[in-house]
């Protein structure tokens, strides 16, 4: 079984730019999510998707942040512009049992 | 707010030791409790878990318990191996609409031959 796929594994970037993730998740799982992991912290759940509706992003910094989930299974995250304080590893997980989670090996972004 | 607060690592073992690293929770409701584990080079993954008190998950040797009365569910194993060296995260979710998994700040183990 395919596991969840996220691109670029590296980003570098300065501040004010704009970088965009892709992920795509374990085919046939309805629940996707998008973590934020900022060095020494756990990971942080920015949105959660169903199918392609938002079930939760109250902790997405929505003046900055935005993501969308098309025809309910790729999924982009967007920044822009980014702060240096958006420096973090993006991870993108799947679900198609609530709570048992499979997490993609994340995007690591630095912004300079 | 829930939270998680898990022991600072690293934690070096040599092989065969004995393994605990320790979880605490602070919810409001009855959450459900987990750990997940982070090899090298690979994404999270389920570890085990519990949803209730005095439930116990187990898995590749690795136990925890879910102590409702201390509000711990730490993860235990008898004789760690090399291989097992990885970051262990502790989680909660309150269940609800959303199933929402709140994160400890994880622990690094390292086990030495």
């Amino acid at each position: 079984e395919a596991g969840v796929a996220q691109s670029p594994r590296y980003k570098i970037i300065e501040k004010r730019q704009s970088v965009a993730f892709w992920c795509n998740p374990i085919s046939g799982h309805a629940t996707l999510y998008w973590y934020q992991q900022i060095l020494g912290q756990g990971p942080k759940l920015l949105i959660q998707f169903q199918n392609n509706g938002v079930v939760d992003d109250s902790q997405l910094p929505k003046d900055r942040f935005s993501a969308e989930r098309l025809k309910g299974v790729d999924s982009t995250l967007k920044i822009q512009p980014a702060k240096l304080e958006d420096s973090a590893v993006y991870l993108c997980a799947s679900s198609l049992v609530a709570e048992k989670l499979f997490f993609g090996s994340g995007t690591q972004l630095s912004v300079l | 707010g829930d939270s998680v607060t898990q022991m600072e690592g690293p934690v070096t073992l040599s092989e065969e030791a004995f393994l605990t690293i320790n979880c605490t929770y602070t919810a409001t409701g009855y959450p459900s409790l987990f750990w997940y584990v982070q090899y090298p080079g690979e994404g999270l993954q389920l570890l085990l878990k519990a949803t209730k008190a005095d439930d116990k998950g187990s898995n590749k040797g690795f136990e925890a318990t879910y102590r409702k009365e201390t509000t711990s569910f730490h993860l235990e194993k008898g004789s760690v191996q090399v291989s097992d060296s990885a970051v262990y995260f502790c989680a909660l979710s309150e269940g609800g609409a959303t199933n929402k998994l709140i994160f400890g700040t994880g622990t690094l183990l390292a086990v030495q031959p």
